[in-house]
């Protein structure tokens, strides 16, 4: 079975340093990769998405980057982080056609 | 670029029926709908998605208006592990973007 491994949990950053979040996907190949953010008592905001290694299509004009080294690996990326980067960040796969999409646990990053 | 509406929130008494509607007026012929939910401080949850037909899995049931402009998702016997936020979404089959609204928040009372 498929299953989508997303750390940290938690991160707590000072304003200005860098990020890298992780998320990895087992049990599957080729899968449309994305990462998502929610702010507090809001909807989730898509970021980026990918269809394939080295292919990133952004939503939004932002701090932040994403990238896509290996099949099922996804990676989102700031060089300097900002206090409105605060949020609930989550990562999701989907097959291809009309298959839904499957959630990661998040990470909740705070900025100080 | 939601393109689904939905009430903000709704209660529903435990072991009753939850009817949650959801409006998607510019549904295209190829946009499938899909139903997530969100317990607090968790990832969204696949529920269930459709096309035209009705559907039931063993979460819940998907039932689609004749026209399509709009959809229930009906949980058969609420319980207090079903209060969540619940999210509607259209996504045509090809397209790889799946955009989230506000959804409704479900809460289920003893």
């Amino acid at each position: 079975s498929q299953t989508i491994h997303q750390w940290p949990a938690t991160l707590v950053q000072p304003v200005g340093s860098p990020l890298s979040l992780e998320c990895t996907v087992e049990g599957t190949s080729n899968p449309n990769l994305y990462w998502y953010r929610q702010a507090a008592g809001r909807g989730l905001q898509l970021l980026f998405y990918s269809v394939g290694i080295g292919q990133i299509s952004s939503e939004v004009p932002q701090n932040l980057s994403a990238s896509r080294p290996q099949d099922r690996q996804f990676i989102l990326s700031s060089k300097k982080l900002l206090l409105s980067d605060s949020g609930f960040y989550l990562c999701a796969w989907a097959g291809q056609r009309d298959q839904p999409q499957h959630f990661g646990d998040g990470t909740r990053l705070s900025i100080l | 670029d939601a393109k689904t509406t939905q009430p903000p929130s709704m209660d529903c008494a435990e072991g009753r029926a939850a009817n949650l509607p959801c409006n998607h007026s510019t549904i295209s012929g190829n946009e499938y709908v899909y139903w997530y939910r969100q317990i607090h401080s968790q990832g969204p949850q696949y529920i269930i998605h459709g096309l035209k037909n009705n559907e039931t899995n063993e979460m819940a049931s998907l039932i689609i208006t004749e026209d399509r402009k709009s959809s229930t998702l009906i949980l058969p016997h609420a319980t207090l592990r079903d209060t969540a936020v619940y999210y509607c979404i259209v996504r045509p089959a090809t397209g790889n973007q799946f955009y989230f609204g506000t959804g409704t928040s479900l809460t289920v009372i003893p």
